[in-house]
C-alpha cells in the first residue's frame, strides 16, 4: 500500500515565524498537489507541482517537489493567523489513476 | 459561486438504516468522486466516475454504492448504514482528465451512525 507521510502532524507557532512541513513517501508520483482545509469545509486546492525539482510560489508559501518525485516541502514565511488549518498533500501514483492522500499537518497560528 | 454542492450537512442514522448523500457540480467537469475523511487516517477514495456512464470502485468501497446520474451529479448511497461508515464524507470533482491538475470538494456530510 502506497503511503504519503506528513510531518510534523500538529505544529503551533508565533505569528511572524517561518515554518516548513514535509510530505514523504517511498513511491514515484507524478504528480502532487496541496490543500488547505479549514474546520467544516472541505479541502482547497493551493497548489500543483509536476516536474521534479520544480518550485512554485503563492504569495508567502514556497512549494517544492522533490527531484525524485517522491516527496515535497511546503515553506511558509511569516506565518499569520490566516494560515491557521490543516495542510493536505496529496500524490497522484505514476501511470494510474489513483490519489494518495497524507493524514495532514496541523498548523495553529498564534496572533 | 461556481463548485460542488453536497446535501445533506449533517445526519445521524441509527444502524442498519439507508440514506443517499447527494452531489452536484456546475463546473463542466468530467470526473467526480467520494472521499470519506477520518482523524488521523487522510482522505480516503470511495468510489469514482471518471466520466459520466462509468464508476469503478476505490479504496474503501465496500457498503457503499453510487449512481452518476449525469454529468452535474454523483449521488453516494449507504444501503444499510453501520457504526464503521461514522466519518466526513467529502464529493470532490476534477476537469483534465482523472484529477490530474486537482480537485474541487464540497463543504462535506457529516454523518454519525449509532
Amino acid at each position: 500500500t502506497q503511503l504519503l507521510e506528513q510531518s510534523p502532524q500538529f505544529l503551533s507557532i508565533q505569528e511572524g515565524e517561518n515554518l516548513t512541513v514535509y510530505c514523504n513517501s517511498s513511491s514515484v508520483f507524478s504528480s502532487l498537489q496541496w490543500y488547505r482545509q479549514e474546520p467544516g469545509e472541505g479541502p482547497v486546492l493551493l497548489v500543483t507541482v509536476v516536474t521534479g525539482g520544480e518550485v512554485k510560489k503563492l504569495k508567502r508559501l514556497t512549494f517544492q517537489f522533490g527531484d525524485a518525485r517522491k516527496d515535497s516541502s511546503l515553506h511558509i514565511t511569516a506565518a499569520q493567523p490566516g494560515d491557521t488549518g490543516l495542510y493536505l498533500c496529496a500524490g497522484m501514483e505514476t501511470g494510474g489513476f489513483k490519489t494518495i492522500f497524507g493524514a495532514g499537518t496541523r498548523l495553529f497560528v498564534k496572533a | 459561486n461556481a463548485g460542488v454542492t453536497q446535501t445533506p450537512k449533517f445526519q445521524v442514522l441509527k444502524t442498519g438504516q439507508s440514506m443517499t448523500l447527494q452531489c452536484a457540480q456546475d463546473m463542466n467537469h468530467n470526473s467526480m468522486y467520494w472521499y470519506r475523511q477520518d482523524p488521523g487516517m487522510g482522505l480516503r477514495l470511495i468510489y469514482y466516475s471518471a466520466s459520466e456512464g462509468t464508476t469503478d470502485k476505490g479504496e474503501v468501497p465496500n457498503g457503499y454504492n453510487v449512481s452518476r446520474l449525469n454529468k452535474r451529479e454523483f449521488s453516494l448511497r449507504l444501503e444499510s448504514a453501520a457504526p464503521s461508515q461514522t466519518s466526513v464524507y467529502f464529493c470532490a470533482s476534477s476537469g483534465q482528465g482523472v484529477g490530474v491538475r486537482g480537485y474541487t470538494f464540497g463543504s462535506g456530510t457529516r454523518l454519525t451512525v449509532v
